[in-house]
């Protein structure tokens, strides 16, 4: 994997399921792993950045974990509710002397009432 | 406060015009960037600034120039705008260091539409 890459694409849940889904990255060089939440006509919002192998983070009713060796971070939203739908996008900075955060395109949850 | 504000958040141009979009931070961060998203909503890098240096320019055309006057500013002017220039433009910044603090803050956006 030369680049970031998120699935599924778009994700139709009821109100109430839980959901996850997968971001995939290179494994070597790791640095830092980032997830964000973007809203239709707004700007991301950082949710997470993890950085250790084995790392789970969480935020109210979502959390991350991070598998560093094998190059894949989920994203867990337990009882979804219809704020949450939002593009979720997970951003990998390339270690070159940039630290350029390469953006995946992304996973578009919509949640029905 | 608002933490990255950018303006204009719409800016409607004719072909061939030149225009500005500014962008101000008021979070003490290292680090600004320039983002565009393109056609297929994917967020694209152009510009990065640290500490009043450029640190990576994307090979984006050169009608695109960044312009920081100071750490908390970085303003995006475009020349000879093109059709294909329309697009959403987004400020962001952070830390330098990636790892550390909590990632990105973005502004709102700037939306170019070039006729």
């Amino acid at each position: 994997i030369l680049n970031v890459e998120q699935s599924p694409q778009s994700l139709h849940v009821q109100e109430g399921d839980s959901t996850n889904f997968t971001c995939s990255f290179p494994s070597s060089n790791f640095y830092a792993l980032h997830w964000y939440r973007w809203e239709t006509a707004k700007s991301p919002e950082a949710l997470f950045v993890m950085t250790l192998n084995g790392d789970e983070k969480k935020k109210g009713r979502i959390s991350a974990t991070l598998n560093t060796k094998e190059g894949y971070s989920y994203l867990y939203i337990k009882g979804s509710q219809p704020e949450d739908s939002a593009t979720y996008l997970c951003a990998f900075p390339r270690m070159d002397s940039s630290y350029k955060l390469i953006f995946g395109s992304g996973t578009r949850l919509l949640v029905r009432p | 406060d608002t933490a990255v504000s950018q303006t204009p958040k719409y800016l409607v141009t004719q072909m061939g015009n030149d225009k500005s979009i500014k962008c101000e931070q008021n979070l003490g961060h290292d680090t600004m960037y320039w983002y565009k998203q393109d056609s297929k909503k994917f967020l694209k890098i152009m510009f990065s600034y640290n500490n009043k240096e450029l640190i990576i320019n994307e090979t984006v055309p050169n009608r695109f120039s960044p312009k920081s006057p100071d750490k908390a500013h970085l303003n995006l002017h475009i020349n000879s705008l093109e059709l294909g220039d329309s697009a959403v433009y987004f400020c962001a910044s952070s830390q330098y260091n990636p790892g550390q603090g909590q990632g990105y803050t973005f502004g709102s956006g700037t939306r170019l539409t070039v006729v």
